[in-house]
């Protein structure tokens, strides 16, 4: 059974970079046929896709793209996050999920399938 | 700033039927992009539920069932329980946006 886990700090001060780590069991995240994904819900609110990384790249939420780095380590089985110059407005549960293709085609979509228990990340001023 | 619209919430009694539109637009849903569907339960991480419109993954009750009908999509439950009293959320791809996308969630309620 495949198991993600996200680590890193829980308190990160205005202005800083924000790191996470997922660590992937039960599987492995190299090749070509999963994409690995961050998404936030910010304290009573929805979801938000921040970003995705997969063996040949990335793709960033247009909006977040400037601060916004993801990349895998395969020899460790983890993909990490790292979110700079941040604001008390990316405060949320940052949840790290993998993606799956069901089928091909060009308006066909990786679904969220398996996914993290999320960690709650604070930032202060 | 989703472009995913949903009710903020829907109630029902248990054995009742509810359903949850989510309404987007010509570069999303309407383009032809899939449809995901999860659930929350309060507390916890969301959980697949509905995948390219229609289909559930395993393990999933054949109670819960999606659909689309032009720039919307659907998800229906029937035989309401009280295990799924959750927040449910849709989820497609913005074209104009180039950005994965979710619904705005839709709370549901077992009276």
């Amino acid at each position: 059974q495949l198991q993600l886990q996200e680590s890193g700090p829980g308190l990160v001060k205005s202005s800083e970079t924000l790191s996470l780590t997922c660590t992937v069991s039960g599987g492995s995240i190299s090749g070509s046929s999963f994409y690995w994904g961050w998404i936030r819900q910010p304290p009573g609110k929805g979801l938000e896709w921040i970003g995705s990384v997969y063996y040949s790249g990335t793709f960033y939420k247009q909006s977040l793209k400037s601060r916004l780095t993801i990349s895998l380590d395969t020899s460790k089985n983890q993909f990490s996050l790292k979110l700079s110059s941040v604001t008390a407005a990316d405060t949320a549960v940052y949840y790290c999920a993998r993606q799956y293709y069901y089928g091909s085609g060009s308006y066909i979509l990786p679904s969220f399938d398996y996914w993290g228990q999320g960690i709650l990340v604070t930032v202060s001023s | 700033q989703s472009v995913l619209t949903q009710p903020p919430s829907v109630s029902g009694a248990p054995g009742q039927r509810v359903t949850i539109s989510c309404t987007g637009s010509s570069s999303d849903i309407g383009a032809g992009y899939d449809v995901h569907w999860y659930q929350q339960l309060p507390g916890t991480a969301p959980k697949l539920l509905i995948y390219g419109y229609t289909y559930r993954p395993s393990g999933v009750p054949d109670r819960f069932s999606g659909s689309k009908s032009g720039t919307s999509a659907s998800l229906a439950i029937t035989g309401l329980q009280a295990e799924d009293e959750a927040d449910y959320y849709c989820q497609s791809y913005d074209s104009s946006l180039s950005d994965y996308v979710f619904g705005t969630g839709t709370k549901v309620t077992v009276l």
